[in-house]
């Protein structure tokens, strides 16, 4: 299957710094990728989606001043956390689509766990 | 009511049981179904992707989608210890739209 890699797997960082995640389809091109966010014993919850040359689309609820989005190219797409928080600790997750197959399975990076102290 | 709905488990089951595991969902329009699977600390790894009612089998997992009754099953046959992970059901509505996730069950595989 198609790989989408993410990196950092895990970042601590504290109050009031800010950090960038990076989500990179490796084997494929992707124009729109996919930023989740899940708590323990929760559900992976969407955040926004993120489309190449444009700005994101966020979720209602999402600070889009916080979470900033940019998808440079059509194989990346970061989230940075910007002034983090304790309560903005969670598993971030990132996926992305074959470009032009939208219409077939996501497929998810390995997740970024952060934790702000 | 959230539109997906999926018992949280854990689920404990001894090597080589049947296991099944169940979403039920309010949205009618919901037409694709996945399951992922996902262990701790890692991203999701699709298994079984399904489109509309009927079945749909992969080795020893069968996906069962009975929409009369938005109802979603995922059948594991001969389970094994490292099937131990939490299983997450997913729908969308059309091709294009983005995917809606129960919170998980987690299955628990002893030897």
């Amino acid at each position: 299957g198609a790989v989408v890699s993410q990196h950092p797997s895990r970042v601590i960082c504290k109050s009031g710094t800010s950090v960038k995640i990076e989500c990179r389809s490796l084997d494929f091109q992707a124009t729109t990728m996919f930023w989740y966010r899940q708590f323990p014993k929760q559900s992976l919850m969407l955040m926004a989606t993120s489309n190449e040359g444009s700005k994101a689309t966020y979720e209602q609820g999402v600070e889009k001043d916080k979470f900033l989005i940019n998808h440079a190219s059509l194989t990346l797409s970061t989230l940075t956390v910007t002034s983090a928080h304790p309560e903005d600790s969670s598993f971030y997750i990132c996926s992305a689509t074959p470009m032009g197959r939208l219409d077939t399975e996501a497929f998810f990076g390995q997740g970024t766990r952060l934790t702000v102290v | 009511q959230k539109e997906v709905e999926q018992d949280p488990g854990p689920l404990s089951v001894p090597e080589g049981a049947i296991v099944s595991l169940n979403c039920t969902y309010s949205n009618s329009a919901f037409q694709y179904f996945m399951w992922y699977r996902q262990y701790s600390r890692k991203g999701p790894e699709l298994l079984m992707y399904t489109y509309s009612s009927g079945n749909k089998e992969d080795g020893r997992f069968t996906a069962q989608v009975d929409k009369s009754s938005k109802y979603i099953s995922l059948f594991i046959r001969d389970s094994q210890p490292s099937d131990s992970a939490t299983y997450l059901c997913a729908m969308k509505t059309g091709g294009y739209s983005t995917l809606t996730f129960g919170k998980g069950t987690m299955l628990l595989v002893s030897p």
